[in-house]
């Protein structure tokens, strides 16, 4: 079956700018979304189709997709923006979600 | 706007049955494939369970496979999610989640409603 690898923990001071990966095997070669996660609540829709934003979601977020990684990027990080971040593709019927990033904005 | 209520969760025995239901408004629930996701305590996403808009098409993960079905009333806006046989594995948080196409992301969840399976 199809795995997506994310580090457990990234770290960004406020201001800055977070980077939050995602891996699998010619991952470049599928669609990727992010979702985003605070405590308590349901996920929320960042990015889709690698690099669209839905409306409503910040310009700070933007995706990228090449090779085997996604990269979920962050600009000019806020204190709002700590939480749980999942990235999710397709392997072929089966939606397949990474195991999640905490974002630690410190 | 678009609202997902889930709801019917709650504790359960091992062996035990449930069914989940997912009340859609806001939007044509007749238009969209409709998934079920689920998120154990301090775990992260699984995706549960597909249906397309007419039904014809359902999808489920191994896991859930032979114990749970999936299903949805489109005159009623309601999807519903029977699961049978449950397991202490099975207490999650299982959020209702909408699908778009082309892209096939969920733009759309729930609140999320709790199982909970213990003696």
């Amino acid at each position: 079956s199809y795995e997506l690898t994310q580090p457990p923990s990234v770290s960004v001071s406020p201001g800055q700018t977070a980077s939050i990966t995602c891996s699998g095997d010619k991952l470049g070669d599928r669609y990727v979304c992010w979702y985003q996660q605070k405590p308590g609540q349901s996920p929320v829709l960042v990015i889709y189709q690698d690099n669209k934003r839905p409306s409503g979601i910040p310009e700070r977020f933007s995706g990228s997709n090449s090779g085997n990684t996604a990269t979920l990027t962050i600009s000019g990080t806020q204190a709002m923006d700590e939480a749980d971040y999942y990235c999710q593709a397709w392997d072929n019927t089966t939606p397949v979600f990474g195991g999640g990033t905490k974002l630690t904005v410190l | 706007e678009v609202q997902l209520v889930e709801s019917g969760g709650g504790l359960v025995q091992p062996g035990g049955s449930l069914r989940l239901s997912c009340a859609a408004s806001g939007f044509s629930f007749s238009s969209y494939s409709m998934n079920w996701v689920r998120q154990a305590p301090g775990k992260g996403l699984e995706w549960v369970s597909y249906i397309s808009t007419t039904g014809s098409a359902i999808y489920y993960a191994d896991s859930v496979k032979g114990r749970f079905t999936i299903s949805r009333d489109n005159a009623k806006n309601s999807l519903y999610l029977q699961m049978n046989s449950l397991r202490d594995e099975d207490t999650a948080v299982y959020y209702c989640a909408r699908e778009v196409y082309p892209g096939n992301y969920f733009d759309s969840w729930g609140q999320g409603t709790l199982v909970t399976v213990s003696s």
